[in-house]
């Protein structure tokens, strides 16, 4: 059965720093993963969907990356801003259509 | 501006009511999805339509709860008798077979007292 872990569970960074936000999964037989974003109250916004021949996708100032054989992708954000506080959630799909980790709550200090 | 469509947004029940949460996915979408977020456990697929027929409902407690697409403009879930441990956000995707991308709802927040 597929699992999908976030680390951290919870981030607070000042306006302006890059960061990396991981997520691993436990079977590398998946068809794609796509990290999302979602702000308190809300649905999930799809933010970048990698496929699995693919090793990266970027889209402005977020850049994730896909490690298939080790299970493991980064979501990388250049010059956070307040306003990419939320949390983010990745999801890997493969013989289920999506399975969510749990996120990450990142909160940008102003 | 296409959007996937929930209603209601939120609920408020007693225990033992009938709950009935309604979705209307993106039009030209074939693939329907629901799911609930609760803290704990985070996100789970609850069940799934493609072409409006089920292909996977496994997540479901299928003692209480239902899963129905009576046309392509409508997904159903329905809780039959509601319990406080049913109390979470609901969430319905949508999205077109092949693509895999998912367009999420706004959710219904569901209170059972």
């Amino acid at each position: 059965k597929q699992e999908v872990t976030q680390i951290p569970a919870a981030l607070s960074v000042p306006e302006g720093e890059n960061l990396v936000l991981n997520c691993s999964f436990t079977d590398s037989a998946i068809y794609n993963l796509q990290w999302f974003r979602q702000d308190p109250g809300k649905g999930l916004t799809s933010l970048l969907l990698i496929q699995s021949s693919q090793r990266e996708q970027t889209s402005g100032r977020l850049n994730a990356s896909l490690d298939k054989s080790s299970g493991r992708s980064t979501l990388y954000i250049a010059a956070s801003q307040p306003g990419d506080s939320a949390t983010y959630l990745c999801a890997v799909s493969g013989n289920t259509p999506l399975v969510f980790g749990k996120g990450t709550r990142l909160s940008v200090i102003a | 501006d296409a959007r996937v469509t929930q209603t209601p947004r939120h609920k408020v029940t007693e225990m033992g009511q009938e709950v009935t949460m309604r979705c209307q996915p993106i039009l030209g979408h074939n693939t329907v999805f629901w799911y609930r977020q609760t803290m704990m456990q985070g996100l789970e697929l609850l069940a799934y339509f493609r072409n409006r027929a089920p292909l996977d409902d496994s997540g479901m407690p299928k003692d209480r709860f239902s899963a129905e697409m009576p046309d392509a403009t409508l997904a159903t879930l329905k809780i039959q008798p509601s319990e406080p441990r049913d109390s979470a956000v609901y969430f319905c995707a949508s999205g077109w077979e092949g693509t895999y991308e998912q367009y999420f709802g706004p959710g219904t927040r569901l209170t059972v007292t």
